[in-house]
């Protein structure tokens, strides 16, 4: 079965401060991947995402990721984060034969000013 | 616009109500889907609609019961929940199953 892992499940930084957060998948198929956060009392939001070319993509609010497709990992990383970058992030992997997206455990980030 | 609306914002019921949780989209996605999350946990799929059919169902108890009327609607049936069917139930849709999913906010519900 798919799975995705996330290695840091709690996580705190201060302002200023480089973050990357883990995610790796186990299946070996063709999969789009997905970063998404849900700011306090807020809906899930897409930071960004990976279908296919440039492995290194960018999203919103400064987040990017680089996928690694030998390494089946999606790391998630910001040069600089901000007290408003406070959230729950997950990692989703999309399984484009079976359609369904599974996502990480999720990493609660704390950013104390 | 890639909003997704939900309805009712929270939902307590008894276990031998009978309610429905309702879902819309108006950006002419063909996929819609239900998941529910536990706090602290992730969201977990639970069923998948590709236009208007339903073409993923992961083992979830027929007390759930969803249903498709159009290609902007979404509603889920709920009878004789339990209360560990307590959770955050979130709906999304994305233009075709394998594209990007955009989440409404979620209907809190607690059955007592």
């Amino acid at each position: 079965a798919q799975s995705v892992s996330q290695h840091n499940h709690h996580v705190i930084l201060s302002e200023a401060a480089s973050l990357e957060l883990g995610c790796n998948y186990s299946y070996g198929g063709t999969v789009n991947l997905f970063w998404y956060v849900q700011y306090p009392g807020q809906h899930l939001q897409l930071l960004l995402k990976y279908f296919s070319g440039d492995p290194l993509v960018k999203g919103i609010k400064g987040f990017e990721a680089e996928f690694i497709k030998s390494k089946f990992s999606f790391n998630l990383r910001k040069p600089s984060v901000q007290w408003s970058d406070t959230a729950e992030y997950f990692c989703a992997v999309l399984n484009t034969g079976f359609q369904k997206l599974v996502f990480g455990t999720g990493t609660r980030l704390l950013v104390s000013p | 616009d890639t909003e997704v609306t939900q309805t009712p914002k929270h939902l307590v019921m008894g276990m031998t109500n009978k309610k429905s949780l309702k879902c819309e989209q108006h950006m002419g996605h063909r996929a819609m889907y239900w998941y529910k999350q536990k706090a602290k946990k992730p969201p977990e799929l639970m069923f998948v609609y590709s236009y208007e059919k339903l073409s993923i169902n992961e083992s979830v108890p027929s007390r759930f019961s969803p249903e498709c009327p159009n290609s902007s609607l979404l509603n889920l049936h709920l009878h004789a929940l339990q209360p560990e069917d307590s959770a955050l139930y979130l709906c999304a849709s994305s233009p075709w199953t394998t594209d990007t999913q955009y989440f409404g906010p979620g209907t809190r519900l607690t059955v007592l």
